[in-house]
């Protein structure tokens, strides 16, 4: 079935390390993002990559990188400088934007993270 | 810029009691607008669309309304069942393209 696979679903993780979450997804979508989510806060855009090779900030790209080598994976690193990297992680895709579409974003099942 | 507001949860229902979640906007022309479901542990699913001024999406029972005039897209459903205990979102995207913007999100919980 075509959908968006992240992984790992649960991960832990001690201050001062990286971590890369891996989102892949097999619906031949070009426009990949990834999100956050915090209680009460719904969710706030880290970054997306419209096509292969390109990628922009969203509105909290502080502390994270990506990349966007092939089309079906966008990797999200959680990097030492993020403040407050505790959170659920969500990962869509999307045709591309602007494409005559109504835009509907496909989620995957978000991986949390948890900085002991 | 483009911004959603819902009413704040949680919302606390009993089960066939009739569910109404506000959701307002703010945009310029025409968004398209959604409203997303996030069961407990899980990713968010599109429960429903509209592209346009007076559209009615529907899926499960749920309705929403564009609504030009008042420029709001509330969801309802006539008779909740405790499976319909989740998060819900609203969302819109520019009619020129861009980013899904969401609203915070409404905790609905339905006790039997």
């Amino acid at each position: 079935d075509g959908g968006i696979t992240q992984s790992p679903k649960y991960l832990f993780r001690k201050e001062g390390q990286n971590v890369t979450l891996s989102c892949e997804q097999n619906l031949n979508h070009d426009a990949m993002y990834w999100y956050r989510q915090d209680p009460g806060q719904g969710l706030r855009l880290i970054y997306y990559s419209q096509i292969v090779n390109d990628f922009q900030k969203g509105d909290i790209a502080e502390g994270y990188s990506v990349s966007r080598e092939k089309k079906e994976s966008f990797p999200l690193t959680v990097t030492s400088a993020q403040k407050n990297p505790t959170a659920f992680y969500l990962c869509a895709s999307s045709m591309r934007l602007g494409q005559k579409n109504t835009g509907e974003l496909f989620f995957g099942e978000g991986s949390r993270l948890t900085v002991l | 810029g483009n911004s959603v507001t819902q009413m704040e949860g949680p919302v606390t229902l009993s089960e066939e009691a009739f569910l109404t979640i506000n959701c307002t906007y703010t945009a310029t022309g025409y968004p398209s607008l959604f409203w997303y479901v996030q069961y407990p542990g899980e990713g968010l699913q599109l429960l429903l669309k509209a592209t346009k001024a007076d559209d009615k999406g529907s899926n499960k029972g749920f309705e929403a309304t564009y609504r030009k005039e008042t420029t709001s897209f509330h969801l309802e459903k006539g008779s909740v069942q405790v499976s319909d205990s989740a998060v819900y979102f609203c969302a819109l995207r520019g009619n020129q393209g861009g980013k899904l913007i969401f609203g915070q999100g409404t905790e609905l919980s339905v006790k039997p």
